[in-house]
């Protein structure tokens, strides 16, 4: 099976950078995901980490070491529409997609 | 057009009554998928479907059976429906299972279930 921990909550100020952790144990490994919700509204698709390493994608970055079984997301220049949940989810040896509780991150001006 | 489409987008009923809620792609994907989102925002897959083809089954009541009548659809029906059913319910469809990309998941807007 997997498990996958990542804090709760974090809270930031608009223009400032937020790093959310996330580490996970797997059954084989096949990739991570990260995913925003914002309340009330369905998951979209923010990076994907097969390789160790840092992957950019414009304001946010993500991070993999598949030795430590951690992953970061890194949000820069925040904005308020960056307040959500941010999820990560591992694809396991079988290709199931499980996810961790999520990150409410509150952006305050 | 909407990639994922499910209805009802919010569905209110009563304990023990039997429910279904649909789900639609029209991305071409050979998998589907059926999570269920909680309270605590834990979002938990229920089944996966691929080609039609029950492929992930966790431990979920029988009282929830998936039903894919095409590699486009895959429904949910519950069955005694109980308090504790109540949650978000969402529909989400990839590619395929393997391969670099294939299980990119997209999501439906959710159901939101309340049991009285």
């Amino acid at each position: 099976g997997q498990s996958l921990e990542q804090p709760s909550e974090v809270t930031a100020v608009e223009g400032a950078i937020v790093q959310i952790n996330c580490t996970y144990q797997t059954s084989g490994f096949n990739g991570l995901f990260w995913y925003q919700q914002h309340a009330g509204e369905a998951p979209t698709f923010l990076s994907y980490n097969v390789l160790d390493g840092l992957e950019e994608k414009g304001r946010f970055s993500s991070f993999l070491s598949r030795s430590k079984g951690y992953s970061y997301l890194l949000l820069k220049e925040l904005q308020m529409k960056d307040s959500a949940s941010y999820l990560c989810a591992v694809r396991d040896g079988d290709y199931k997609l499980s996810f961790g509780a999520g990150t409410t991150v509150t952006v305050r001006a | 057009d909407t990639a994922v489409s499910q209805t009802p987008k919010y569905l209110v009923t009563q304990m023990g009554n039997d429910k279904s809620i649909k789900c639609e792609q029209n991305l071409g994907h050979d998998t589907m998928y059926w999570y269920k989102q909680d309270s605590k925002k834990f979002l938990k897959i229920m089944f996966s479907y691929n080609n039609k083809e029950l492929i992930i089954n966790e431990t979920v009541p029988n009282r929830f059976s998936p039903k894919s009548p095409d590699k486009a659809h895959l429904n949910l029906h519950i069955n005694s429906l109980e308090l504790g059913d109540s949650a978000v319910y969402f529909c989400a469809s990839s590619r395929g299972t393997g391969g670099v990309r294939e299980t990119e998941a997209f999501f439906g807007q959710g159901t939101r279930l309340t049991v009285v």
